[in-house]
């Protein structure tokens, strides 16, 4: 099972060029989300998503967006990508069965640098 | 807002003792409590949680919690620590929706 999967592993941007980050799920889970890790500061939540065509803020989702076309599928996006943004991305799944206490299962993350 | 606290940025024990990672929480109504832990370069994986019932929760790897309500603590536990436990813990409680809001970390080193 691959699980959760994320493209790219790194990326270098140059401020204000945009890009976007894939998540893809083999679990057919329901729920799906996007976490920054800094040092120092954990996991903040930047959106997430509770269904495919659903999406919500999470803590952190100034400049940010995501779309959730397909069930399987999360991407964010950085429509113009700045300093501040450089950091360690990671999405994770859940199922929704018996409540939303589940276990979030995530990928490996993306290391983006933006220059 | 739901939120935990993780007081210690690192904690070190020598391989074979017994280790502890400490986490505190804050919230309104029942906490929904968890473990998480990171290896080097790897996403997070799940390590236990605490839901209702026992205030003793097993999970994998030989790790267990201690939830203790009087003290709003959920503490990692290993009775015999090994060098491959050597990683980043993160305790986490659900917010009020979905989500999970996580501590800041705690590193965990193991030495032979």
């Amino acid at each position: 099972n691959a699980g959760v999967t994320q493209t790219p592993k790194f990326r270098v941007l140059k401020t204000g060029q945009s890009m976007t980050l894939l998540c893809a799920q083999d679990m057919n889970h329901e729920y799906m989300y996007w976490y920054r890790q800094d040092p120092g500061m954990g996991l903040r939540l930047i959106h997430y998503s509770v269904g495919e065509g659903t999406t919500a803020k999470g803590e952190v989702p100034d400049g940010y967006n995501v779309s959730r076309l397909k069930k399987q599928n999360f991407l964010l996006g950085l429509e113009s990508a700045a300093p501040s943004q450089t950091s360690v991305y990671f999405c994770a799944s859940s199922t929704r069965g018996q409540g939303a206490n589940q276990p979030q299962h995530f990928g490996d993350g993306t290391r983006l640098s933006i220059l | 807002a739901q939120s935990v606290a993780q007081p210690e940025d690192q904690v070190n024990v020598a391989e074979g003792n017994p280790l502890t990672v400490k986490c505190t929480y804050s919230v309104s109504g029942n906490p929904y409590l968890f473990w998480y832990v990171q290896y080097p370069n790897r996403g997070l994986q799940f390590l236990l949680k605490y839901i209702t019932g026992d205030n003793l929760v097993k999970g994998s790897y030989g790790f267990e919690a201690e939830f203790n309500k009087s003290q709003t603590s959920f503490h990692l536990k290993k009775p015999s620590a090994l060098v491959s436990d050597s990683a980043l813990y993160f305790c986490a409680v659900r917010d009020s929706g979905y989500a999970l809001n996580f501590g800041k970390g705690t590193s965990l080193l193991v030495t032979p």
